[in-house]
């Protein structure tokens, strides 16, 4: 079965780190990029970026750069969101989710997102 | 950044009736060598992750009821759903993935009247 699994709902304090996982099964993990979401409490979706699974190389959204990492470890087909330095405006739902980004001309078009993980809800609370 | 709004931001329809979003890009998402509207519709279940409904404005995903359906090009798309089922309370969500950083619009909440 075609599938993205993330991690379980996290409680953190301020100032504390996280990290979020997202299993792929089913497929080739190295034919799709990750993206990361994030959908705070009765909000919308906000792109945070995407990694290459084939590189390694991801890209940071403006507003996610410093406090946010993406990793992966292909021997387990899982990317991995990490966030440290964690504030209450953390506080969301953050979603794993695949494309097939081309690049042409040097600039990357990005893909469909056809598959999402479940996502992950990330609590920062003292 | 290429801003996507949609409109309205809720919607109450009857069961049976037909249900009309729609979504304004601030910058055309047609790329003309290929003629693709790089344009999705998500649909957003309470509690659940967004599921594509439609890609490259009008695409059908697999499994999706042939109820839904996209038109639109360039800046302005529509989904419709011809006629809403219990099932269809949702939000829905616009997204163009023609250029980074990848956008989503705000959102429109469908209900049952």
């Amino acid at each position: 079965q075609v599938q993205l699994v993330q991690s379980g709902s996290e409680l953190k304090k301020p100032g504390a780190s996280v990290k979020v996982s997202c299993k792929a099964s089913g497929y080739t993990f190295t034919t799709y990029a990750i993206n990361w979401v994030r959908q705070a409490p009765g909000q919308g979706l906000e792109w945070m970026g995407w990694i290459s699974t084939n590189t390694g190389n991801p890209t940071y959204a403006q507003g996610f750069t410093g406090r946010f990492v993406f990793s992966l470890d292909t021997s387990v087909s899982t990317a991995y969101l990490q966030i440290s330095s964690l504030k209450a405006e953390d506080t969301a739902v953050y979603y794993c989710a695949r494309d097939t980004p081309i690049t042409i001309f040097g600039v990357v078009i990005h893909d469909t997102f056809d598959m999402w993980g479940q996502g992950t809800m990330v609590t920062v609370s003292s | 950044d290429i801003v996507m709004t949609q409109s309205p931001d809720s919607l109450a329809v009857s069961l049976g009736e037909r249900a009309t979003i729609n979504c304004k890009s601030s910058q055309s998402v047609l790329y003309s060598s290929n003629n693709k509207n790089y344009f999705s519709w998500y649909q957003q279940k309470a509690g659940q992750p967004p599921k594509l409904l439609l890609y490259w404005a009008s695409i059908r995903e697999s499994g999706v009821p042939d109820r839904f359906s996209g038109s639109g090009s360039g800046t302005d798309f529509t989904l419709t759903i011809s006629s809403l089922q219990a099932e269809d309370v949702a939000v829905y969500y616009c997204q163009q993935y023609f250029s980074t950083p990848v956008t989503f619009g705000q959102g429109t909440r469908l209900e049952i009247k």
